[in-house]
């Protein structure tokens, strides 16, 4: 089944407490992106990746890193957490061109 | 990038028609449409896309304006399980940033059974 996977799908964790958030695909896609989802925000992008190696900041970066060392992993990197960044995290995945994306199922976060 | 506006809810009854429309008056010709709706608890899923002409799938039609100006999104019999929140987007084909899709507020679509 095509799909996108993200790991953990709730996390409660202290400030200052580095954390990954993981995210896989499995559909042989390019183009994979982190947003974040905030009541009165609506969904925000963090950062995205158009292939491997090849990673760039969207709307919303401060505070995250990402990488992209194989085509189906897209990490979402806290080093330092903090209160503000407790947020509903989605991963996408999509291929090449104007088509459809992907979302995984989310990651519940809260920075305590 | 060019601004959708919707209504910021809908209501309609299980088995009826749906119409869900979105305005974009400042749509460049280069950009397409796009709706994605996020049920309860789940991420965006995608519904339908298109450019100039109507598009119809599995899930839903969407009815675009001459002008290009507005669009309408019709659920052509309403379920319980389409209550989601319902967003129109605009995608430039010449995007780089990957799969950014830039999402508004959207429509919150009751189902009354």
């Amino acid at each position: 089944e095509a799909q996108v996977t993200q790991n953990p799908r709730y996390l409660i964790t202290v400030t200052g407490k580095k954390l990954t958030v993981t995210c896989s695909q499995n559909m042989n896609h390019e183009y994979m992106s982190w947003y974040r989802q905030d009541p009165g925000l609506g969904l925000r992008q963090i950062y995205y990746s158009m292939n491997v190696e090849v990673t760039d900041k969207g709307d919303v970066p401060e505070g995250y890193k990402v990488s992209r060392k194989e085509k189906r992993n897209f990490p979402l990197i806290l080093e330092s957490p903090s209160p503000n960044q407790t947020s509903l995290y989605f991963c996408a995945s999509s291929p090449r061109g104007n088509t459809e994306a992907f979302f995984g199922q989310g990651t519940r976060l809260t920075v305590v | 990038d060019a601004k959708t506006t919707q209504p910021n809810s809908m209501e309609s009854n299980e088995e009826e028609p749906v119409h869900l429309p979105c305005n974009h008056s400042t749509i460049s010709g280069t950009d397409y449409i796009h709706w994605y709706r996020q049920l309860p608890s789940q991420g965006p899923e995608y519904v339908i896309h298109g450019l100039t002409s109507n598009v119809n799938n599995r899930m839903a039609s969407l009815a675009i304006a001459e002008d290009r100006k507005s669009s309408t999104l019709i659920l052509h019999r309403a379920t319980l399980r389409d209550a989601a929140v319902y967003y129109c987007i605009l995608r430039d084909v010449w995007e780089t940033s990957g799969s950014r899709l830039t999402f508004g507020e959207g429509t919150q679509l009751t189902v009354n059974p």
